[in-house]
């Protein structure tokens, strides 16, 4: 079995400010880890995988995420947030690479970024 | 840059009748997924296909819902009889082999009255 859970379902930051958005995973497998964004009316937008390579990860628009095995998280973080930043970001775990693995989605952070 | 397509955007339909969701996933990709979204709940997996079979699908995925590729490169769900509970946001994803990242669509809004 696996599960994401997202310590935090709102999170505001002023502009310019670190942004961070906490996950913890449960897995009873090897995992491989992601966050999607997802802003107002559009799709889901991959933002950066961990695959059992690096363990910090960078992905787009500045947003890093650290797999800590010790501490079973992969939290997001970016240095300086931007008001384009605003929307949900799901943490999304997976079992496996290979094969037709689903992904079980954390319930969501919502980021909003003020002047 | 190649990107999973899905109509239509919104769909309005009445309780009893039948819809199809239609997706394209990305060319070379070989796994194919549908996730929905209840309004203000978490994206939850209904159904994984491969090989024209489903590999994989939640204790959601009953006997009203079924998928299908009728071609090259169409991906549809279609549930046989919509319920109110089944308005939500659908998405289609897909994934090439070897790979476990999923490529999302903009979504299909269902709405059933």
């Amino acid at each position: 079995a696996q599960s994401v859970t997202q310590l935090d379902s709102h999170v505001s930051v002023s502009e310019g400010t670190p942004v961070l958005l906490r996950c913890n995973y449960s897995s009873s497998y090897s995992p491989s880890l992601f966050w999607y964004v997802q802003h107002p009316n559009k799709g889901l937008q991959l933002l950066l995988k961990y695959t059992s390579a690096a363990t910090l990860v960078k992905g787009i628009n500045g947003f890093e995420a650290e797999f800590k095995k010790s501490e079973t998280s992969f939290h997001l973080t970016k240095p300086s947030a931007h008001m384009s930043d605003a929307a949900e970001y799901f943490c999304v775990v997976s079992r496996d690479t290979g094969t037709a693995s689903k992904l079980t989605f954390g319930t969501g952070t919502r980021l909003q970024v003020t002047l | 840059e190649p990107e999973v397509t899905q109509t239509p955007s919104h769909q309005v339909t009445q309780m009893g009748q039948e819809v199809i969701l239609r997706c394209v996933p990305i060319s070379n990709h070989l796994y194919f997924y549908w996730y929905r979204q209840i309004l203000g709940q978490k994206v939850e997996f209904l159904v994984s296909f491969y090989n024209n079979e489903i590999s994989e699908k939640s204790e959601i995925f009953d006997d009203q819902f079924s998928v299908e590729r009728p071609d090259g490169s169409n991906f549809t769900l279609k549930i046989r009889s919509t319920k109110l509970e089944d308005s939500a946001m659908y998405f289609c994803a897909s994934k090439v082999s070897g790979v476990s990242e999923q490529y999302f669509g903009p979504g299909t809004r269902l709405t059933v009255t």
